[in-house]
């Protein structure tokens, strides 16, 4: 597809469940992202990866979120064992992270309509 | 970290008024990025504009990086104008891909 796709888009997990939330970014971007964003907050950062390399996971809450893109496109974001406050919408986005022909800078980031988990 | 404040956090408009919505922020930057989440939660970039002006139909924004501040503006406004508008910003001699949010600006243009 043109945008970034993510599924599932809702999901309700029962506490202690494992979920996967998948991510296909536009293709040919080379940068993945993903936000986790609270009920009326803005998207805070979790995690970012540069084709298949993590170059950065300082924002992920605790050691039961992971974070794959193994072939460099598909991203997955893994919670284990959920816990209440991981109820969230969570956000991939990709970028193409070099110029483009509109000039607007590679760094220009483009949403997916997020995955809203609800952890009961 | 970086701070971002956006202002005003509500704002609600008739149908055809012109509006601008403010973000500061606390440190100089190398990546600044308007965006506008519709009622469906959907984040479309609107502005890439670390610097300077730009334009793309009834929406323009500006920063001034200096003085620390950018400016949306929305002309004309319409009822699918209504949504959150969200500040991201990434701080000089960081990370220029890790976005910090401001809470945003909640818009609401009505009939």
């Amino acid at each position: 597809g043109a945008g970034v796709s993510q599924s599932p888009r809702y999901k309700v997990a029962k506490r202690g469940q494992d979920v996967a939330l998948r991510c296909d970014p536009i293709s040919g971007h080379v940068s993945l992202f993903w936000y986790q964003q609270a009920l009326g907050q803005g998207p805070e950062f979790l995690t970012y990866f540069q084709n298949e390399a993590q170059l950065d996971k300082s924002g992920l809450p605790s050691d039961r979120f992971f974070a794959e893109r193994p072939e460099g496109s598909v991203s997955t974001l893994k919670i284990q064992r959920t816990q209440q406050e991981d109820s969230a919408v969570y956000l991939c986005a990709s970028s193409l992270n070099r110029r483009d022909r509109q000039g607007s800078g590679g760094n220009t980031i483009y949403f997916g309509e997020g995955s809203w988990l609800t952890v009961v | 970290g970086i701070q971002v404040e956006q202002s005003p956090p509500d704002l609600i408009l008739q149908e055809g008024a012109n509006s601008t919505l403010r973000c500061n922020f606390s440190d100089s930057v190398n990546n600044l990025q308007w965006f506008h989440q519709n009622p469906w939660g959907q984040l479309i970039n609107l502005f890439y504009i670390p610097s300077g002006t730009k334009q793309n139909g009834r929406l323009s924004a500006t920063t001034v990086a200096t003085e620390r501040y950018s400016l949306l503006y929305i002309s004309s406004s319409q009822t699918t104008d209504s949504g959150v508008y969200f500040c991201a910003v990434a701080a000089s001699g960081g990370s220029n891909y890790k976005l910090t949010f401001g809470k945003g600006t909640l818009l609401t243009v009505n009939p």
